[in-house]
């Protein structure tokens, strides 16, 4: 999954308790992405970074925040999870450049808020 | 405000036959429209894309034929096989003009192509 590696995998939490998700790339790409997917929605942007500690807002953003303080690590949390965000999180990453516009993305995490 | 309409939300096709999915945008603006493959458990892949300078792309046996004017787009599996089967997702964004370059995603039209 072109150097893209999520963490946890897999992870099972509690209504209320923060959760952060992790995204390591060693593509030393510029943008990185996380998305989340859901059955009738598709993949739906939550928050993107065009570079070291500069991050913008998706379509979906309420609920989460991110950081990102180096090239190659990009950090979703949950302050307070609620059920409806279980989903299954998706960070992608791109070049920039000539070849922007594609997307490379992980395997995902799969989280569930009891 | 959807701006990516994806039709149908399933589809099941004979091995040999054709799939063809379509997607449909609002956007004027976009200029560039990608189509990803996903398998179950997995991250979605870059399968084609196409820019509206061109009304079709083919590789292999994967076509998108584009309609600039009706804003529409669509994806063609010639011959397709059980290995095709997957989740396939359209989307678009604008990939001109200094954007960020985000990604609009489809909701995706899971194919299934029976031997």
């Amino acid at each position: 999954d072109a150097g893209i590696t999520q963490s946890p995998r897999h992870k099972v939490t509690e209504t209320g308790t923060p959760v952060t998700l992790r995204c390591h790339q060693t593509e030393n790409h510029r943008y990185m992405y996380w998305y989340r997917q859901d059955p009738g929605h598709g993949l739906r942007l939550i928050h993107y970074s065009y570079g070291v500690k500069d991050t913008d807002k998706g379509e979906v953003s309420d609920g989460y925040s991110v950081s990102r303080s180096k090239t190659e690590d990009f950090l979703l949390t949950l302050e307070s999870a609620t059920s409806s965000q279980t989903s299954v999180y998706f960070c992608a990453i791109s070049e920039g450049g000539p070849r922007r516009e594609k997307l490379f993305f992980g395997s995902g995490t799969q989280l569930s808020v009891l | 405000q959807q701006q990516v309409k994806q039709s149908p939300q399933s589809l099941i096709v004979q091995k040999g036959g054709i799939s063809i999915i379509n997607c449909a945008y609002e956007n004027t603006a976009f200029d560039y429209f990608p189509w990803y493959q996903q398998f179950p458990g997995k991250g979605p892949a870059l399968l084609i894309a196409i820019r509206p300078d061109v009304s079709e792309k083919k590789e292999g046996r994967f076509t998108i034929s584009f309609n600039k004017s009706a804003k529409q787009f669509s994806l063609h599996i010639m011959d397709s096989q059980p290995g095709d089967s997957a989740t396939y997702f359209c989307a678009a964004t604008r990939a001109s003009g200094g954007s960020n370059y985000k990604l609009t995603f489809g909701k995706g039209t899971l194919l299934t192509v029976n031997p």
